[in-house]
């Protein structure tokens, strides 16, 4: 399978820990990005990554959230002190890079905060 | 008033109907207009892609963009049980990095 893979694609806190979670793009993409969905909600943009550069921030991305692509392959979300508020379907898209560009989602991590 | 207005239904049709899906947007910027399906609990797949005002079509899909109203609208003909799921539209301006997405229109189609 050469699509977006996400893990892990189910996660359970409690609040006040921290949770991290993987997406792994399609190779050949240098662009990815994160998006947040809640319940009957579309996506929402938190922050995007070109290369290993991370490039954009949402105002949605509190200081309690960090975003990684070390090498300008896989990149990691952590959110720490999770608040019951973050629960959520965190998905991550990637894309090649030109002005125009279809973003391929992942099958993205739901997480549960108790 | 959100960038992107979509209508969440829920609507349902029988098997055989043509679905006509729609959005409306408040930024005259957007250039790029994109349709997802959306099955339950899992990540949006990219249905159709246009740029700018006109008409896209590919299989029993129809996509049809107005800038000059500000509307976009998924036809969808000949529907079948496994077009069951969440549309949502999206769409961007040049030199953007996100998207901005409408709430999702829940479609059942009903054998």
């Amino acid at each position: 399978d050469t699509g977006v893979s996400q893990n892990p694609r189910h996660k359970i806190t409690k609040r006040g820990q921290n949770v991290t979670f993987r997406c792994d793009p399609i190779s050949e993409h240098n662009r990815l990005y994160w998006y947040r969905q809640t319940l009957g909600q579309g996506p929402e943009f938190l922050t995007y990554f070109q290369n290993e550069a991370q490039l954009e921030k949402s105002r949605l991305l509190s200081d309690r959230f960090s975003a990684e692509r070390p090498k300008g392959s896989f990149s990691t979300l952590e959110i720490q002190r999770t608040e019951q508020g973050d629960s959520a379907m965190y998905l991550c898209a990637s894309s090649l890079e030109g002005p125009l560009y279809e973003q391929y989602f992942g099958p993205g991590t739901r997480l549960t905060v108790t | 008033q959100k960038e992107v207005e979509q209508d969440p239904g829920p609507l349902s049709v029988p098997e055989g109907a043509i679905v006509s899906l729609n959005c409306t947007y408040s930024n005259s910027a957007f250039q790029y207009f994109m349709w997802y399906r959306q099955y339950s609990r899992k990540g949006p797949e990219l249905l159709m892609y246009t740029y700018s005002s006109g008409n896209k079509e590919d299989g029993r899909f129809t996509a049809q963009v107005d800038k000059s109203s500000k509307y976009i609208s998924l036809f969808i003909r000949d529907s079948q049980p496994s077009d069951s799921a969440t549309y949502l539209c999206a769409m961007s301006n040049p030199g953007a990095n996100n998207l901005f997405f409408g709430t999702g229109t829940r479609l059942t189609v009903i054998p």
